[in-house]
């Protein structure tokens, strides 16, 4: 079967770095995506990982590790506009996403 | 238009009845794609159209409908609407079909069936 698993929720401090990590099981694998999605609002594209790895934009890295079945998300220099859900999400053998529940992140000042 | 648009934006609906969700891309997409977002569930595809002309069942394809007669829109219908049916619906859209492409998400629709 496939699954994909994330924490339902993480705090952290404005101006501080946080690890938002997700997990991943499929027989057939063609990519990794994150997604931002603020309270009430569509989500937006973040990343995408295919290759073993870090991808770094700007105050965004995104990692891979397909051999493990794991990624994660590293925010660095928190602002408060950070404070959304963080969704990740991989592309199965039939090039369509499942998606995980969605990081909620609470930023405090 | 700019991206992808939803009408409407929110929906309060009787059991029963049938309501068109409408979905529009101005960005020459060939790929559409509607999803639900559940608390505490990851988003949810129930049915995708690669190109104009062509539709497939997603994950959670029962009681829903779509057409794509033409490249900018993609309809979704609830043929006879029922509680479980409400939810948030997301409309997207991408270059292609493959799973590389990034997926653009219109602003949703937000259904409650009562």
């Amino acid at each position: 079967g496939q699954n994909i698993d994330q924490p339902t929720e993480m705090t952290a401090t404005e101006g501080a770095i946080v690890q938002i990590n997700c997990t991943y099981q499929t027989s057939g694998f063609n990519g990794l995506f994150w997604y931002q999605q603020h309270a009430g609002e569509a989500p937006t594209f973040l990343s995408y990982n295919v290759l073993d790895g870090l991808e770094e934009k700007g105050r965004f890295s995104s990692f891979l590790s397909r051999s493990k079945g794991y990624s994660y998300l590293l925010l660095k220099e928190l602002q408060m506009k950070d404070s959304a859900s963080y969704l990740c999400a991989f592309t199965d053998s039939n090039y369509q996403l499942i998606w995980g529940a969605g990081t909620k992140l609470i930023i405090k000042p | 238009i700019a991206g992808i648009t939803q009408a409407p934006t929110s929906q309060i609906l009787a059991a029963g009845r049938r309501m068109t969700l409408r979905c529009t891309q101005d960005m020459r997409h060939n790929a559409m794609y509607w999803y639900r977002q559940d608390l505490g569930l990851g988003l949810r595809l129930i049915h995708y159209s690669n190109t104009a002309g062509t539709t497939g069942k997603g994950e959670v394809p029962d009681g829903y409908s779509v057409s794509r007669a033409n490249t900018d829109d993609f309809p979704l219908t609830l043929a006879s609407a029922v509680p479980s049916q409400t939810s948030v619906y997301f409309c997207a859209s991408s270059a292609e079909l493959a799973g590389y492409n990034e997926q653009f998400f219109g602003p949703g629709t937000r259904l409650t069936v009562l």
